[in-house]
Formats: structure tokens, C-alpha cells, sequence
């Protein structure tokens, strides 16, 4: 069955240093992939997504392309703030229905 | 824009209780959904509706019951707490079409059963 697999956490970084968290998946026909972010004590919440391949999903300075050859959608970010602390899901979606496919969850600590 | 709203925000019950925890939305999704959150597991779908009327069983249904009377609400009812549901719960829900995958989170209950 589909699957995500991203890499464990937590992931520890400087502010102002670069953000890579991978997330690789596996998926019959053309999924759809998403990266959502959960704030402490608050819901999850979309940050970007990509309907096919070779998409690049952008927000609030994040960025995640849509690799079909390397079945990846790593989430990226050029300079991290402290506010970017959080936990970082990444989900896919089927072709035809609602159900999400989760990821474990990457948590990312960001120290001034 | 009040979205989707859980409550209670918090609930301590004794093993054997029964509860119901609520959900309502007030943007006209016809998908809803129950999820709980445990550490290191990320989330794991209970139950889910695709409108009024239709309830079908997720990948950790037992123990649990919903129903969906009205477009806006979808509780999750606990028949008979375990200390095995202690979890922080999410209800979410989604527009059809293309915001399908697009899911709009409640703000959570985090349940502990004595």
C-alpha cells in the first residue's frame, strides 16, 4: 500500500541556517503531496503542497518540488527563524479519494 | 471565521467512562474526519464521513463510534474509556473537488484515561 517515510526527528538547527527534511514516498498512479505544520499546542495546518510531478509548492519561504523519479518531496527552507519550531508532517493523496497518507512526523527546534 | 471547533480543549476520565467528544465545522465540507496523535506515531485515522448520513471506519476505529446527523457536526463517542485512548484527538475536514487533501484542523482535545 502507499507509504511516507520522512526522516526522523528532532532536527536541531542554528537560526538563519538552511532547512532540508526529507520525505520520500511510495504511491501507485499520481498522488498528490503535501507538507502541513503543526505549531505547539495548536491543529495541524497546510503549508504547501503539489498535484504532479515536477511541481514546486511554496510558502511562507518554504519550498518542496514534487520528484517523481526519486518518489521525493523534500521540504526546504534558506534561512530558519525561531519561529519556524514546529512538527512537520508530510502526506500524500491518492488519485481519487480524500484519505491522507501521514508521515511520522519530523519535529524541527530552531535556537537563537 | 471560526473553521473547525473541538471541544472540550481538555478531559481526564476513569476507565469505563463514556464521553463524547464534539466537532463542528461551519464552512460546508462534506468530508470530516477523527484523528488521534501519539508520540512518535504521528496521526492515525479513527473514522471518517464523506457527508450526512455516511460513516465509515479508518485504521483505529475500535472502541469508538460516530455519526453524521447534519453536514456541520461529527462527535466521536468513547462507548467504554481505556487508558489505551489516552491521545490528543483531531478533528479535521475538507472540500470536495480540488481542495480535496486539504484538510482544516480543529485545534485539538488531549484526553487522559485513568
Amino acid at each position: 500500500g502507499d507509504s511516507v517515510t520522512q526522516m526522523e526527528g528532532p532536527v536541531t538547527l542554528s537560526e538563519e541556517a538552511f532547512l532540508t527534511i526529507n520525505c520520500t514516498y511510495t504511491a501507485t498512479g499520481y498522488p498528490s503531496l503535501f507538507w502541513y505544520v503543526q505549531y505547539p499546542g495548536e491543529g495541524l495546518q497546510l503549508l504547501l503542497k503539489a498535484t504532479k510531478a515536477d511541481d514546486k509548492g511554496s510558502n511562507k519561504g518554504f519550498e518542496a518540488t514534487y520528484r517523481k523519479e526519486t518518489t521525493s518531496f523534500h521540504l526546504e527552507k534558506g534561512s530558519v527563524q525561531v519561529s519556524d519550531s514546529a512538527v512537520y508532517f508530510c502526506a500524500l493523496r491518492g488519485d481519487s479519494n480524500y484519505q491522507l497518507i501521514w508521515g511520522a512526523g519530523t519535529k524541527l527546534i530552531i535556537k537563537p | 471565521n471560526a473553521g473547525v471547533t473541538q471541544t472540550p480543549k481538555f478531559q481526564v476520565l476513569k476507565t469505563g467512562q463514556s464521553m463524547t467528544l464534539q466537532c463542528a465545522q461551519d464552512m460546508n465540507h462534506e468530508y470530516m474526519s477523527w484523528y488521534r496523535q501519539d508520540p512518535g506515531m504521528g496521526l492515525r485515522l479513527i473514522h471518517y464521513s464523506v457527508g450526512a448520513g455516511i460513516t465509515d471506519q479508518g485504521e483505529v476505529p475500535n472502541g469508538y463510534n460516530v455519526s453524521r446527523s447534519t453536514t456541520e457536526d461529527f462527535p466521536l463517542r468513547l462507548l467504554s474509556a481505556a487508558p489505551s485512548q489516552t491521545s490528543v484527538y483531531f478533528c479535521a475536514s475538507s472540500p470536495p473537488g480540488t481542495g480535496k487533501g486539504k484538510l482544516f484542523f480543529g485545534s485539538g482535545t488531549q484526553l487522559s484515561v485513568l
